[in-house]
């Protein structure tokens, strides 16, 4: 088992850039989370997918970033245009059920994001 | 709504030494609640969890926490430390009524440091 895998590990952009994180959840898991991790903010849930369906976004700080999950196996986490306060790791987790109360999330090793 | 409260953002011991991580919840209903640890450069992973069953929960690494009610509290303990616990630890809290939420709470995190 691969576990979650997120590409690219790190990105440095510019401000003003698009930037799109990508995720591969664990197969056969049926939710996916996108957070985001600061040292002033803390670990903060940004989205979260059931079925491949958004479920809660209220999350997502402002319009300029957006997330999709076309299928069970992949999901993106955009950011258009990017500012230096996105600067951060984000993380992506799955975990086997709906009900994920129940089960444990996986935590990929997450998207080190730098914004000049 | 849930929340948790993570007394201390840095606990140091001595290697050997018990280790204490305080979690205090906050939940109209008895909720389920959460152990993550994360290592340096690396997603978060369970470490345990309460969900209702016995009220002293056991964990990997020789982790446990105890679960009690009347003090809202969800505690990690571990008798002896080991250099190798060095992390950043998260209490977590969900809801179990709410079946359509998947989401978990996490807490601000508490910085694990082991002195030789």
């Amino acid at each position: 088992d691969a576990g979650v895998i997120q590409s690219p590990r790190h990105e440095v952009t510019e401000m003003g850039q698009e930037v799109t994180l990508r995720c591969k959840p664990i197969s056969g898991h049926n939710s996916l989370f996108w957070y985001r991790q600061t040292m002033m903010r803390g670990l903060e849930l940004l989205i979260y997918f059931n079925n491949n369906v958004p479920i809660d976004d209220s999350g997502m700080p402002e319009d300029r970033f957006s997330a999709k999950m076309p299928n069970a196996s992949f999901s993106t986490l955009k950011i258009q245009p990017s500012e230096p306060r996105d600067s951060a790791v984000y993380f992506c987790a799955s975990t086997p059920s709906p009900w994920g109360l129940l089960y444990e999330q996986y935590f990929g090793p997450g998207t080190r994001l730098t914004v000049t | 709504a849930q929340s948790v409260t993570q007394l201390g953002s840095h606990v140091s011991v001595s290697e050997g030494a018990l280790v204490l991580l305080r979690c205090n919840y906050s939940s109209s209903v008895p909720p389920y609640l959460f152990w993550y640890v994360q290592y340096p450069n690396q997603g978060l992973q369970l470490l345990l969890k309460y969900t209702s069953a016995a009220t002293l929960v056991k964990g990997i690494n020789g982790f446990e926490a105890e679960f009690k009610k009347s003090e809202t509290s969800f505690h990690l303990t571990k008798p002896s430390a080991h250099m190798s616990d060095a992390a950043e630890y998260f209490c977590a809290v969900s809801d179990p009524i709410d079946s359509s939420a998947s989401k978990i709470i996490f807490g601000s995190g508490t910085r694990l440091s082991i002195r030789p």
